[in-house]
């Protein structure tokens, strides 16, 4: 198994570009998620999905997209990108998402490294 | 909303030395715990977790204990090696897969 992949793993973007950073993962897993990660402040929820053609918002969604066509791939779309948006992001996949009170180990991707100029 | 708080600044210590680094949460209900340790250049790993009051978790020699009445998941090792230099985060989740970070502590471990 390859895990969680993301591409690319560094991107340097101009403030209004639009690009698409990649992922997915090979284990079957229902959950998905895209993290941001930011100097002093920890790992931060963008997005997630609880399964193909169903996603949500998280606690920083503003700026971005997702959407979740099959299990494998949950792409996180910037669609005109801002220097705010600077950031190292991260996608987590884990199998349980309906056990009450449960949750699965996640598994993290190695990361992209965004700059926006 | 559930939140999880570890102790300011970087940690920096020789090698053989005990390590703690402390992490407090504020949950309703029966979170579950976890540490998640980034080594540098890479994505995060899970090191150890624990899911209900009293467990403790255990992994490559760090310890952790669900202690529900102080709500707290301190991360130990008794002897750590240069291989354990690396960023620590402490998360919780209340279910449903969403996980709550803290801001994580850089941990250097001098030769």
């Amino acid at each position: 198994n390859a895990g969680v992949t993301q591409t690319p793993k560094f991107q340097v973007l101009k403030t209004g570009q639009s690009m698409t950073l990649q992922c997915a993962q090979d284990m079957n897993h229902e959950y998905m998620s895209w993290y941001r990660q930011d100097p002093g402040m920890g790992l931060r929820l963008i997005h997630y999905s609880v399964g193909a053609g169903i996603t949500d918002q998280g606690e920083v969604p503003n700026g971005y997209n997702v959407s979740r066509s099959t299990t494998e791939d949950f792409p996180l779309r910037l669609l005109s990108a801002a220097p705010s948006q600077t950031s190292v992001y991260f996608c987590a996949s884990s199998s349980s998402t309906l056990r009450q009170g449960y949750t699965d180990t996640q598994y993290f991707g190695p990361g992209t490294r965004l700059t926006v100029l | 909303g559930d939140s999880v708080t570890q102790m300011e600044g970087p940690v920096t210590l020789s090698e053989e030395a005990f390590l703690t680094i402390n992490c407090t949460y504020t949950a309703t209900g029966y979170p579950s715990l976890f540490w998640y340790v980034q080594y540098p250049g890479e994505g995060l790993q899970l090191l150890l977790k624990a899911t209900k009051a009293d467990d403790k978790g255990s992994n490559k020699g760090f310890e952790a204990t669900y202690r529900k009445e102080t709500t707290s998941f301190h991360l130990e090792k008794g002897s750590v090696q240069v291989s354990d230099s690396a960023v620590y985060f402490c998360a919780l989740s209340g279910g449903n897969n969403r996980l709550a970070f803290g801001k994580g502590n850089q941990v250097v471990v001098i030769p």
